[in-house]
C-alpha cells in the first residue's frame, strides 16, 4: 500500500499571509504512461464531508479560489493557500489515486494565528 | 447534479453486521465509467478509505478489512451498499459513500453517517 505523509499536523497563520502543506508518498504517483500525478487533495470543515480541492497534483476543481494551488510531481508534493482567508480554516488531506487501496494522508489542519 | 445520500442503522451491536446504503441520484450507478466508493472517519481523526464497486461489479477494498467487507451495487434501485460483518468498537465512526470516476479521485460525497458500534 502507499502511504501518504503529510506535514505539518497543524498550522497557524496569519489572515492573507501564505499557508503551505506538503504531503509526502511511499513510492511514486506518477504515471509515465500519461505523465500524470494521481494525487488529489480535499478540504474539510467540521460535520462536512470532503470536498475535492485539487486533483492531478495541480488542476482547480471549478469553483475553488485561485489562491489556492498544487503543485509537485513524483513523491512529493505541495498545496499553497497564497493568501489566507477566514473561509479557509478546515482539515486539508491529500489522497493518492495510483493504486489500490487508495489512500489519505493523516490531515492538516489550518488555522488563523 | 448529482447527490448521494447514506441511510442505515446508526447504532449496531458488538459482533453483529453494520449494513449501510448510498442512494444516488442525478445520475445512474450503471453508466459511465465510475467507481462507487465507502469512506469512514472515526471522531477527531483522519480519512479511511474501505473500498469500492465499479458499474460493472469489480470490487477493491482495504486489506485490513477485506475478510469482513462486501461492497456492490443495486441498480435496480440506484443504490450501493456496504456491509462490514464482526464489527467492534473500532468501527465506530462517520461512514461516507463517494462516487470516483474511473476510480480516480472522489468527486461527489454524501454528507455522511455515524455509525456507532456499542451494546
Amino acid at each position: 500500500d502507499i502511504v501518504m505523509t503529510q506535514s505539518p499536523d497543524s498550522l497557524a497563520v496569519s489572515l492573507g499571509e501564505r499557508a503551505t502543506i506538503n504531503c509526502k508518498s511511499s513510492q511514486s504517483v506518477l504515471h509515465r504512461s500519461n505523465n500524470k500525478n494521481y494525487l488529489g487533495w480535499y478540504k474539510q470543515k467540521p460535520g462536512q464531508p470532503p470536498k475535492l480541492l485539487i486533483s492531478w497534483a495541480s488542476t482547480r476543481e471549478s469553483g475553488v479560489p485561485e489562491r489556492i494551488s498544487g503543485s509537485g510531481s513524483g513523491t512529493d508534493f505541495t498545496l499553497t493557500i497564497s493568501s489566507l482567508q477566514a473561509e479557509d480554516v478546515a482539515v486539508y488531506y491529500c489522497q493518492q489515486y495510483y493504486s489500490s487501496p487508495l489512500t489519505f494522508g493523516g490531515g492538516t489542519m489550518v488555522e488563523i494565528k | 447534479q448529482v447527490q448521494l445520500q447514506e441511510s442505515g442503522p446508526g447504532l449496531v451491536k458488538p459482533s453483529q453486521t453494520l449494513s449501510l446504503t448510498c442512494t444516488v441520484s442525478g445520475g445512474s450507478v450503471n453508466s459511465g465509467s465510475f467507481y462507487w466508493s465507502w469512506v469512514r472517519q472515526p471522531a477527531g481523526k483522519g480519512l479511511e478509505w474501505i473500498g469500492r464497486v465499479s458499474t460493472n461489479g469489480r470490487t477493491n477494498y482495504i486489506s485490513s478489512l477485506k475478510s469482513r467487507v462486501t461492497i456492490s451495487l443495486d441498480t435496480s434501485k440506484n443504490q450501493f451498499s456496504l456491509k462490514l460483518t464482526s464489527v467492534t468498537a473500532a468501527d465506530t465512526a462517520v461512514y461516507y459513500c463517494a462516487r470516483e470516476p474511473e476510480g480516480d479521485y472522489a468527486d461527489y460525497w454524501g454528507q455522511g453517517t455515524l455509525v456507532t458500534v456499542s451494546s
